[in-house]
């Protein structure tokens, strides 16, 4: 069964620091890979998302993640990290067979203080 | 911009009651799902559905029941309340039935069930 493991349940930075996220699956076929975030109070919406092609993806607000085939992971990264970035970051995986469904992890908790 | 709503953002319920939450998204997504969120283990997949009364069993139905009789509307029954079924209940859509088609969330209806 596929499953997904993010090591850091919690994380706490101060502003400007770099940031890089956790993000191990395990399924060994073709995989889409998605990375969500819930800012407090709000509904979780797209980061970014990986399909194919080039492994390393950019999504809003100055985030990318690296899909590394063979280590089975897709980090979440992002060089200066803001205040505003505070929020509970999740890694999602679905197999690449048509399936509907998609595995979260268990999410990670980013407190960025001021 | 999609819009997903969830009837209720807080509702507090007695051991036994039959519970209803309804999920309405506006985009003519054919792909709904519902999936509860709790500390530390994520969102696991209760059920989704990806056609008008066609319903698929996720990963934790027990408990749970499903019906999709309009496209746009999505409810979930809970038959018998338990209090193991406290939690956070989250309403998603998406597009076609590609399997990297990102999904919108709603707000989520917390659940207390005493």
């Amino acid at each position: 069964a596929q499953s997904v493991s993010q090591h850091n349940h919690h994380v706490i930075l101060s502003e400007a620091a770099s940031l890089e996220l956790g993000c191990n699956y395990s399924y060994g076929g073709t995989v889409n890979l998605f990375w969500y975030v819930q800012y407090p109070g709000q509904h979780l919406q797209l980061l970014l998302k990986y399909f194919s092609g080039d492994p390393l993806v950019k999504g809003i607000k100055g985030f990318e993640a690296e899909f590394i085939k063979s280590k089975f992971s897709f980090n979440l990264r992002k060089p200066s990290v803001q205040w505003s970035d505070t929020a509970e970051y999740f890694c999602a995986v679905n197999a690449g067979d048509s399936s509907y469904k998609l595995i979260f992890g268990s999410g990670t908790r980013l407190l960025v203080r001021p | 911009d999609v819009k997903v709503t969830q009837s209720s953002r807080y509702l507090v319920k007695r051991t036994g009651e039959k519970v209803f939450l309804e999920c309405v998204q506006d985009m003519d997504h054919e792909n709904m799902f519902w999936y509860r969120q709790d500390p530390g283990l994520g969102l696991r997949l209760i059920y989704f559905s990806y056609d008008v009364k066609m319903k698929e069993k996720g990963d934790i139905p027990e408990g749970y029941s499903v019906s999709r009789e309009k496209k746009e509307r999505f409810s979930l029954i809970l038959e018998s309340a338990s209090t193991n079924q406290t939690s956070m209940y989250l309403c998603a859509s998406s597009w076609t039935a590609g399997d990297n088609s990102p999904l919108h969330f709603g707000n989520g209806t917390r659940l207390t069930v005493t």
